[in-house]
């Protein structure tokens, strides 16, 4: 069964830009989540989609937003980006019994 | 909503040694108690994880604790081996809610 796969892997942006990055959860799994981590910093919670809905929602500004997709893949996206936007964002999606799978991560450079 | 805190933040032992790393909840409600392994550069991987129906769960030289009463549990890896250095996170959750993870503590071990 192949893993939770993330686009792109690498990305760098310029201040002001926006951003997209997508997530293809393991397969059968309806829950995707995303992360922030930055260095040094734990796993700050962006948002939780299931079966095409936000179901929980971190403590991010509105600049930070995601969708998901009928076939569970989901987006973020980034807004206006800033320096302090940089960091590696993960996507996990998490089975019926409540285990949390992640992906590699979109390592996010904005200069 | 829910609180998890975790020590220590690094943790220093010789090859061979055992190393524990403890995690407190807040919320009652969590039942479900994973830890995360993230070695440098990749992403976190599940290595361990208990229900709040077992007190003690094993997996060769990795084992994790619960109290409930408490609201602490731990992770226990015996015979420690240069492999084992990497960031661990705990973290705590139930049925539809976040999953809340603990700041890491960052394990090396010194051959």
């Amino acid at each position: 069964k192949a893993g939770v796969t993330q686009t792109p892997r690498y990305l760098i942006k310029t201040r002001g830009q926006q951003v997209t990055l997508s997530c293809s959860p393991i397969s059968g799994h309806r829950s995707v989540s995303w992360y922030q981590q930055t260095p040094g910093q734990g796993l700050q919670f962006l948002f939780e989609y299931f079966s095409e809905t936000q179901r929980n929602k971190g403590n991010f500004p509105g600049r930070f937003s995601g969708r998901q997709f009928s076939n569970s893949r989901s987006e973020m996206n980034v807004s206006t980006l800033e320096l302090g936007d940089s960091a590696l964002y993960l996507c996990a999606s998490r089975s019926v019994l409540g285990e949390l799978f992640f992906g590699e991560g979109s390592r996010l450079t904005v200069l | 909503g829910e609180n998890v805190e975790q020590h220590p933040s690094t943790l220093s032992v010789q090859e061979g040694d055992s190393a524990v790393i403890k995690c407190t909840y807040s919320d009652s409600a969590s039942n479900y108690f994973p830890w995360y392994k993230q070695e440098l550069g990749k992403r976190p991987q599940l290595i361990i994880d208990i229900r709040s129906n077992v007190g003690e769960k094993k997996d060769q030289r990795i084992a994790v604790t619960l109290n409930k009463t408490a609201k602490h549990f731990s992770l226990h890896i015996t015979e420690t081996q240069p492999e084992d250095s990497a960031v661990y996170f705990c973290a705590a959750t139930n049925t539809g809610n976040q999953f809340y993870f603990g700041t890491g503590t960052s394990l090396t071990v010194i051959p």
